[in-house]
């Protein structure tokens, strides 16, 4: 069954904090992955794609790796912000191709 | 730029009762998308378009319609609201043409809140 799974459900951190947001996947055959990010009330908006051949991906504070071997994907916020409280959503495309949608992080960035 | 434009963006409805919600977007985009998102759960495809003049189900199409009126517009209309249907509603677009943008993003609107009571 095509899932994908995220780790932790919700996050509370310090400003100026780093984390990680964890997504393992099950979608076979696997093509690419992407994290968008949700503010609340908004919709979500495309931070980064992971393709397969590709294991870590960089845009701006965000940094994002994928190993494919162990269906892995994380997201790593350096120095949070404010700003980065919000959902974020990790989104793999699999066989067919579907869009299986992970159930979000929640990351709230306490001053 | 405006991207994609839903409307409205809050409504409560009674059971039994009909609404459309709708949607536009002004990229050129050819594939057009609603889902729904509910606590706990991931967003899900109720109908997608992926070129003007089509339209297919998705995964929780049942007691939803989807009109698919030009390039621009792609409308849900609930024809007789229940109270499971209460969610929220996001339109997407993409510009691939197919279910799936091969590497391309979804852009999403605002969100659509309906409660059913």
């Amino acid at each position: 069954k095509n899932q994908v799974e995220q780790s932790p459900q919700s996050l509370i951190i310090l400003e100026g904090k780093n984390c990680t947001l964890q997504c393992n996947y099950t979608v076979s055959p696997f093509s690419n992955l992407r994290w968008y990010k949700q503010d609340t009330g908004r919709g979500p908006v495309s931070l980064t794609i992971m393709t397969f051949s590709e294991n870590t991906k960089s845009n701006g504070r965000y940094t994002a790796t994928l190993d494919a071997d162990t269906k892995q994907s994380s997201l790593h916020i350096t120095a949070s912000q404010l700003s980065d409280s919000a959902s974020y959503i990790c989104v793999a495309r699999g066989g067919f191709q579907k869009l299986v949608f992970g159930t979000g992080t929640r990351l709230l960035v306490s001053p | 730029n405006a991207g994609v434009t839903q409307t409205p963006k809050f409504q409560v409805l009674k059971t039994g009762q009909s609404m459309t919600l709708q949607c536009a977007q002004d990229m050129n985009h050819n594939s057009m998308y609603w889902y729904r998102q509910d606590p706990g759960m991931g967003l899900r495809l109720i109908y997608y378009s992926a070129s003007e003049g089509t339209t297919d189900k998705g995964e929780v199409p049942n007691g939803y319609n989807v009109s698919r009126l030009n390039k621009r517009e792609f409308s849900l209309r609930l024809e007789s609201a229940a109270p499971s249907q209460t969610s929220v509603y996001f339109c997407a677009s993409s510009g691939d043409r197919g279910l799936s943008p091969i590497t391309g993003e979804l852009f999403f609107g605002e969100g659509s809140r309906l409660t059913v009571l």
